[in-house]
């Protein structure tokens, strides 16, 4: 079955430490990778995703991923934590000739000052 | 501003009672879906449509119906047959083909 993980409910992090958040998946084919972005009671937010090329994803608000193929993994990773960082995180999957993402199941991402 | 409009808000529904949720968009995409946000479990797709007067089901499809009549338009019936309704709702939509999705704010119901 095709499917996206999370593995961490929550991860800490204090302030101006760089983050990661882990996002692994099981698909056939070449898939299209995102990250959203969640704010309490609100609707997500696209971060970023991997099509194809270059390995290290670079998007918004000063995040970035990694795509490694061997590990079918692709974090998401900040040098430098803020506080406003501080929301739900979901990673995403497109399989191949696919209309349809599939979700994570999202991790809380704590800054703390 | 462009952009997909949710309504309502919150909604309260008494058990047995069908219930609309309302999504439009202005952003001109052909594709729009609906997930069910639940804790804990991300977010599940109930129906897509990539184009007027086509869709799709979703993982998550019994208990629910969507039609596609505009291309703007994509709103969501949550049945009776829905045995537990209660969820945060989000509409989205794309381009094609679930590329970037653009989020609405999202629906609560809550049924009592």
């Amino acid at each position: 079955a095709q499917s996206v993980a999370q593995p961490e409910d929550q991860v800490n992090v204090a302030e101006g430490n760089p983050l990661t958040v882990k996002c692994t998946y099981s698909v056939s084919g070449n898939p299209y990778l995102f990250w959203y972005v969640q704010y309490p009671n609100r609707g997500l937010q696209f971060l970023l995703k991997y099509i194809t090329g270059d390995n290290l994803v670079k998007g918004s608000y000063g995040f970035e991923a990694e795509f490694n193929k061997s590990q079918t993994s692709f974090h998401l990773k900040k040098p430098s934590a803020l506080v406003s960082d501080s929301a739900l995180y979901f990673c995403a999957v497109r399989p191949d000739y696919t209309g349809k993402l599939i979700f994570g199941q999202g991790t809380t991402l704590q800054v703390k000052p | 501003d462009g952009g997909i409009t949710q309504s309502p808000k919150y909604l309260f529904r008494k058990e047995g009672q069908n219930v609309t949720l309302s999504c439009e968009q202005n952003l001109n995409h052909d594709a729009m879906y609906w997930y069910r946000q639940d804790p804990g479990q991300g977010l599940r797709l109930i129906y897509y449509s990539q184009i007027v007067n086509d869709f799709q089901k979703g993982d998550i499809a019994e208990g629910y119906s969507v039609s596609r009549e505009k291309k703007e338009s994509f709103p969501l019936t949550v049945t009776s047959a829905q045995k537990n309704p209660t969820a945060f709702y989000l509409c989205a939509s794309s381009l094609s083909g679930a590329n970037v999705l653009t989020f609405g704010a999202g629906s609560r119901l809550t049924v009592l």
